[in-house]
């Protein structure tokens, strides 16, 4: 049964960049099967997709609101996809998932997720 | 850009059929899923591609999605129930989550 863990700092200074990793158990990375992604959760609020990427790290997608600030990438020896998102404010605060996605498409859900990780953004 | 458009909330009785609706134009032609989360919880895919069940996942859950509208259907909704509920689907290469509902069992 696969398992995804998110890592990373739980405070961020304004303007400063956000970086995160997921590591993943039970499955590997490079399975040609499934796509990776992450997902935020302002506090209080709904999911919002960051953005999806394929092992090769050729293949991606990203939230259009949030394309400008975003880098996801794979490290297939690791078994670990990661999250930086630069220029961050007090909007930027949520609980960030990682989460495995069917496929690329109408047919992707999202059927495995870690149990996500708080970033507070403050100075 | 897509919008889905839920309920802010729905109340239902225990043992009765709770529906908590998607709207989006004409959403009917892609697929829906919908996750549970319950407070402090990742959330969990309950129906997939509009009708499908995960393995786990009771049989009072089921979906449905035609026209503008996908319908997430609890029938004799227990007290676990209680949770937000969010659909998801997917438009021009992006992922859409609705503002999500959340189901008062009451």
């Amino acid at each position: 049964q696969v398992q995804l863990q998110e890592s990373g700092p739980g405070l961020v200074k304004p303007s400063e960049t956000l970086s995160l990793t997921c590591t993943v158990s039970g499955d590997s990375i490079s399975s040609s099967t499934y796509y990776w992604a992450w997902i935020r959760q302002p506090p209080g609020k709904g999911l919002e997709w960051i953005g999806t990427i394929y092992y090769s790290g050729t293949t991606y997608y990203y939230n259009p609101s949030l394309k400008s600030r975003v880098t996801m990438s794979v490290d297939t020896s690791k078994n670990q996809l990661s999250l930086k998102l630069r220029s961050v404010t007090a909007a930027d605060t949520a609980v960030f998932y990682c989460a495995r996605q069917a496929s690329l498409a109408a047919t992707g859900n999202f059927d495995s997720w870690g149990q996500g990780t708080l970033v507070t953004v403050s100075s | 850009s897509y919008e889905l458009t839920q309920p802010p909330s729905v109340s239902v009785s225990p043992g009765q059929t709770a529906s908590i609706t998607c709207s989006g134009d004409k959403l009917g032609d892609t697929y829906t899923c919908w996750y549970q989360q319950k407070p402090g919880q990742s959330p969990v895919v309950v129906i997939y591609q509009d009708t499908k069940r995960p393995s786990g996942i009771p049989e009072r859950f089921s979906g449905s999605n035609s026209g503008n509208t996908a319908t997430l259907t609890i029938s004799g909704t227990q007290a676990m129930d209680e949770a937000d509920y969010y659909c998801q689907a997917w438009d021009s290469s992006t992922v859409v989550f609705g503002g999500g509902t959340k189901l008062t069992v009451l």
